[in-house]
């Protein structure tokens, strides 16, 4: 495996499930992120996890609960969602580039949540 | 001040044709501009990046043109081809940040037709 990989690629949920979306980078990158692409807002931080600690959140609501138990893994959470959560999460992770600082990232392919 | 301001929302150019994509930006701070371009089904990758040290980066069929007083930045792309057709976004970074987020703009949606 090499890149960035998210698990499932496509989730159907009702309201009131409890589901978890997976990703895992293989690249040995010290960040990782969760975005949100709807047709609204195409492209939505919502977290960011530097060297496992969370630096950023921004704004989500609370039924999103991120976890990253290593440099390589991050998760999300999802429970009692709404239909407007629907939407592509992207997971992404990057590493400062030595010398530039440049922050290049590599997102997965997502997960496409459908909230019913 | 942390805005991308990206346009337009839409693009259709026939084979052969230049695609021109504009941003802006208001964050004098920022100093790495990255392009991300993303095909359905797939999530964005890096197509092509530039410091305002220079005023044009080009990369095959893609070229950056920078310009640092308008606070502006383009990505063109030469003989577009429908093999170009994407969504593409432009971002700006504060390097030496560490892992502080890019800021993205709201992206183009490019069609090239035959």
């Amino acid at each position: 495996e090499t890149g960035v990989t998210q698990t499932p690629r496509h989730l159907v949920m009702g309201m009131t499930n409890k589901k978890s979306l997976k990703c895992e980078q293989h690249l040995g990158h010290n960040a990782m992120y969760w975005y949100k692409q709807s047709a609204k807002k195409p492209l939505e931080l919502m977290f960011v996890y530097s060297l496992e600690e969370r630096v950023e959140n921004n704004s989500v609501p609370s039924r999103f609960s991120p976890e990253c138990p290593n440099s390589s893994h991050l998760f999300l959470h999802l429970h009692t969602l709404q239909p407007e959560d629907s939407a592509l999460y992207l997971c992404a992770s990057s590493q400062s580039e030595p010398g530039s600082g440049a922050n290049v990232l590599t997102f997965g392919a997502g997960s496409r949540l459908t909230v019913l | 001040q942390q805005q991308v301001k990206q346009s337009p929302q839409s693009l259709i150019v026939q084979k052969g044709g230049i695609s021109i994509i504009n941003c802006a930006y208001e964050n004098t701070a920022f100093d790495y501009f990255p392009w991300y371009q993303q095909f359905p089904g797939k999530g964005p990758a890096l197509l092509i990046a530039i410091r305002p040290d220079v005023s044009e980066k080009k990369e095959g069929r893609f070229t950056i043109s920078f310009n640092k007083s308008a606070k502006q930045f383009s990505l063109h792309i030469m003989d577009s081809q429908p093999g170009d057709s994407a969504t593409y976004f432009c971002a700006a970074h504060r390097s030496f940040s560490g892992n502080t987020p890019l800021v993205f703009g709201k992206g183009t949606r490019l069609s090239v037709i035959a």
